[in-house]
């Protein structure tokens, strides 16, 4: 089946200590996106991905770091940089151009981070 | 100003009565405006999509979208318990991949 797939789920750190995480997809799209949502809030942009080997920052993307070596991947490091990394992350991709590019986004299931 | 704005709410509708959600952005440039709903600890999904102005209609859903005054809307007629969720807006901006959200408002419908 065809989709998009995050992991961990549930991850824990320790102040100062960064972490990878996973966001894998077969859906042969192009764009790929990284958000941040903090209880109670919507959707935050982090890093965001049309193309291999090419990204752009989004709204919120001190702290964090991202890279598109192959399509099917794109990975987001939390630095110990980011000074309030406890969140729940959203992994998202799309068709951004042609005749089926509806703007859709395809989401993970999310990881949640949490900073001990 | 925030690019995508939703009021947060909660807001709450009795059961079949008809719940309207709003949502102004910035970007005069925008192309594309999304509804997804999200239930609490799961991921978004998209309920309707919407290009050009005026209405577009799928089941009971109905999106409104008016360029020039730069909002959208979400109406959703004969609510449902199962519809309590928070529903956000997402706004495809000048920049063809780049897309925002608003804040999401909070939908509670009373039986």
């Amino acid at each position: 089946d065809g989709g998009i797939t995050q992991s961990p789920k549930y991850l824990f750190r320790k102040e100062g200590q960064n972490v990878t995480l996973s966001c894998e997809q077969n859906l042969n799209h192009d764009a790929m996106y990284w958000y941040r949502q903090d209880p109670g809030q919507g959707l935050r942009l982090i890093y965001y991905s049309q193309i291999v080997n090419d990204f752009q920052k989004g709204d919120i993307a001190e702290g964090y770091s991202v890279s598109r070596e192959k399509k099917e991947s794109f990975p987001l490091t939390v630095t110990s940089a980011q000074k309030n990394p406890t969140a729940f992350y959203l992994c998202a991709s799309s068709i951004w151009r042609g005749p089926l590019n509806t703007g859709e986004l395809f989401f993970g299931e999310g990881s949640r981070l949490t900073v001990l | 100003q925030k690019e995508v704005e939703q009021n947060s709410g909660p807001l709450s509708v009795p059961e079949g009565a008809i719940a309207s959600l709003n949502c102004t952005y910035s970007d005069r440039g925008s192309q594309s405006f999304f509804w997804y709903r999200q239930y609490s600890g799961k991921s978004p999904e998209l309920i309707m999509f919407i290009y050009s102005n005026g209405d577009k209609e799928d089941g009971r859903f109905t999106a409104q979208l008016n360029k020039a005054s730069q909002y959208v809307s979400l109406l959703i007629r004969d609510s449902q318990p199962s519809d309590s969720a928070t529903y956000l807006c997402a706004v495809r901006g000048s920049s063809a991949s780049k897309i925002i959200f608003g804040s999401g408002t909070r939908l509670s419908i009373r039986p």
